[in-house]
């Protein structure tokens, strides 16, 4: 069974750094691309971040450019997400995604809240 | 980056009955390459992470009922849910591929029952 599994997600105070985590099991997480999707509370999806197989490919939507990374190890298989210089704006439930065209497997996600 | 717009934005209908939920792209999301609309749909409910349902535009995805389909091509595409269930109460999202960087999604349109 697949199962995805995010955890990392905390209160922070804008400015500051989280990493995330993904849990990747039930697949060979090295064989496929890999995604993170967020959702501000109530809102829709946003697509933020994917890697390639061996992580050599990692593409960004423009407003996290430079303050986020995406990364991947497939020995453990995990993903990861480091982001700094968070904004109030990064307040989020952050998903990882097996996929990176369409989504079929999705984590329960982990809640990210960006606060003074 | 492609707009993707949903109609509407909430909804109602009656056990039984049928809802459908259209969606709208900036610019058309089939290739040519493979003659296929690069767009999906997604069920979201409450508390719980999406749900793919429909992939290439019409393709159900693995265990999804038959009562969902959905068809359209170009800029133009509708999910349909035939005789509604109350399982069915959702949020549901579509969002294109075509250009993958970014993958957007429109709004949601909220399901619920009347």
């Amino acid at each position: 069974e697949v199962q995805l599994v995010e955890s990392g997600g905390d209160l922070v105070q804008p400015g500051g750094s989280l990493r995330l985590s993904c849990a990747a099991s039930g697949f060979s997480s090295s064989s496929t691309w890999m995604t993170w999707i967020r959702q501000a509370p109530g809102k829709g999806l946003e697509w933020v971040a994917k890697i390639n197989q061996d992580g050599s490919e990692k593409y960004y939507v423009d407003s996290v450019k430079g303050r986020f990374t995406i990364s991947r190890d497939n020995a453990e298989n995990f993903l990861y997400l480091q982001m700094k210089s968070l904004r109030v704006e990064d307040s989020a439930v952050y998903y990882c995604a097996k996929g990176h065209w369409t989504f079929d497997y999705w984590g329960q996600g982990t809640l990210v809240t960006v606060s003074s | 980056d492609i707009v993707m717009t949903q109609s509407p934005d909430s909804l109602a209908v009656s056990l039984g009955e049928r809802a459908t939920i259209n969606c709208k792209s900036s610019q058309s999301v089939f290739h040519s390459s493979n003659n296929q609309d690069f767009l999906a749909w997604y069920q979201q409910k409450p508390g719980q992470p999406p749900k793919r349902l429909i992939y290439w535009a019409a393709t159900r995805a693995s265990g999804v009922p038959d009562r969902f389909s959905a068809s359209g091509s170009g800029t133009d595409f509708t999910l349909t849910i035939s005789n509604l269930q109350a399982e069915d109460v959702a949020v549901y999202y579509c969002q294109q591929y075509y250009s993958p960087l970014p993958i957007t999604f429109g709004q949601g349109t909220r399901l619920e029952i009347k």
